[in-house]
């Protein structure tokens, strides 16, 4: 079964760190493209990061530029997402998903999601 | 607020059609492929049509999706309470190098 889970989710307080995994199980993860795409309580979905296959190209939504890097791991089929600087309006259930055509317009698998709540 | 734009809600009775749209600009819509899903309650959201129309195995025909212009819409026949969910579109925006999705419509069976 194709799969995706997410861990690294917790409690932190602003102006914090946090990283985040996404292990990938039965498929070839080192051919697909993946995201993170958080949602924040009762609200809607936001993209905030994209990375191509082979890692040559990254991107980010502008809430998270330059606090947010994403990073992959093929050998240990893994994906990262490592958060600096963080604020209350981060605060949401990030989800790692798989890129369907590895253009970031459409994403097929989805893990369960973790919580982040950043608060003092 | 969110690049692309749905209504808020929809609803319909059981049995019956419903169109959900999503409007964008030159910018996504107007130049890249759309992408639709549900989320029901709870859950992380599901894929339903991708490339404008075409839908991942698994996904009944009931759903489809069209894009025309700068808009696109998703179509659920034969409602059931069951695809009482949220719905969002999803694109790709060239001018922001980012992808982006609609605010969502929730979808009520009465």
């Amino acid at each position: 079964e194709e799969q995706l889970v997410e861990s690294g989710g917790g409690l932190v307080q602003p102006g914090g760190s946090l990283r985040l995994s996404c292990a990938a199980s039965g498929f070839t993860f080192s051919t697909y493209s993946m995201n993170w795409v958080r949602q924040a309580p009762g609200k809607g979905l936001e993209w905030l990061s994209y990375i191509s296959r082979n890692n040559n190209i990254i991107h980010y939504a502008a809430s998270v530029k330059g606090r947010f890097t994403i990073s992959r791991d093929s050998a240990k089929n893994s994906l990262h997402l490592q958060m600096n600087s963080l604020r209350a309006e981060d605060t949401a259930v990030y989800y790692c998903a798989r890129d369907i055509g590895g253009r970031a317009d459409a994403f097929d698998i989805w893990g369960q999601g973790t919580m982040v709540t950043v608060s003092s | 607020q969110s690049v692309l734009t749905q209504p808020p809600s929809v609803s319909a009775a059981p049995g019956q059609k419903v169109t959900i749209s999503c409007s964008g600009s030159s910018s996504n819509i107007g130049n890249n492929y759309v992408s639709w899903y549900q989320q029901l309650p709870g859950t992380a959201p599901k894929l339903l049509i991708y490339d404008n129309n075409e839908r991942p195995s698994g996904i009944p025909d009931r759903f489809s999706g069209s894009k025309s212009g700068t808009s696109a819409t998703l179509g659920i026949t034969g409602l059931q309470t069951g695809d009482e969910a949220d719905y969002y579109c999803g694109t790709w925006d060239s001018s922001l190098s980012a992808a982006v999705f609609g605010g969502g419509t929730k979808l009520t069976v009465l």
